[in-house]
């Protein structure tokens, strides 16, 4: 069965550093997520990705994230400077049709 | 925004008991998924149903659209099921709103 696949599993970054967590959606899937999940809280929407743009994002999704689809297969959202509230479990989720949602597994961020 | 509220926020059981999770939200919805977050943190799609009833081996949901909520049913259950079970739904645009969950404990 295809699946959405999340690197790394875990990454660990000093504040203020960028990182870029990566997401291989479904392959025939047009509509890309990005949600976050801060430890023991529920999971949040960031933004979604369609026809090479962002049609919506919430307000946590400021200037400090942007999102990415570099090439047909991989999906990213950097965060330019971290900070440590930025510490937080962050799911990819693709779906074809506009509205069943599948999710990686996720990608544990630590900013230390 | 539309809001989702989920009961009883935790619940602990036997295993071999059964079990009824409750998803409650206030406007009208296009989506509405069952998930079920294991103890490393992975979502794990159940359910796809925003309306209807729907059944997968021990587990089985019903969305009773016209009247705002949803049921998630666990029979014979295991320690396996132990976890956070999240409803979500997409109310307009894309996006879900998550509800805060229910934290499920089965004890052998």
């Amino acid at each position: 069965e295809p699946e959405v696949t999340q690197t790394p599993s875990h990454q660990v970054t000093q504040m203020g550093q960028e990182v870029i967590l990566r997401c291989v959606p479904i392959s025939n899937h047009l509509y890309f997520y990005w949600y976050r999940q801060i430890l023991g809280q529920k999971v949040e929407f960031l933004v979604s990705f369609y026809n090479n743009e962002i049609s919506e994002k919430s307000e946590i999704f400021d200037d400090q994230f942007s999102v990415e689809r570099p090439d047909g297969s991989n999906f990213t959202l950097k965060i330019r400077s971290t900070k440590l509230e930025d510490s937080a479990m962050y799911f990819c989720a693709s779906s074809g049709t506009f509205y069943e949602q599948y999710f990686g597994p996720g990608t544990r961020l630590t900013v230390t | 925004g539309i809001q989702v509220e989920q009961s009883p926020p935790d619940l602990i059981l036997q295993e071999g008991a059964n079990s009824t999770l409750r998803c409650n939200f206030s406007d009208s919805v296009n989506n509405l998924q069952w998930f079920h977050q294991n103890p490393w943190g992975q979502l794990i799609n159940l359910f796809y149903i925003p309306s209807g009833t729907k059944q997968n081996g021990r587990l089985s949901a019903t969305t009773v659209a016209t009247e705002r909520y949803s049921l998630l049913y666990i029979s014979s259950s295991q320690t396996t099921d132990s976890g956070v079970y999240f409803c979500a739904v997409v109310n307009y645009g894309q996006n879900f709103v998550f509800g805060p969950g229910t934290r499920l404990s089965v004890l052998p």
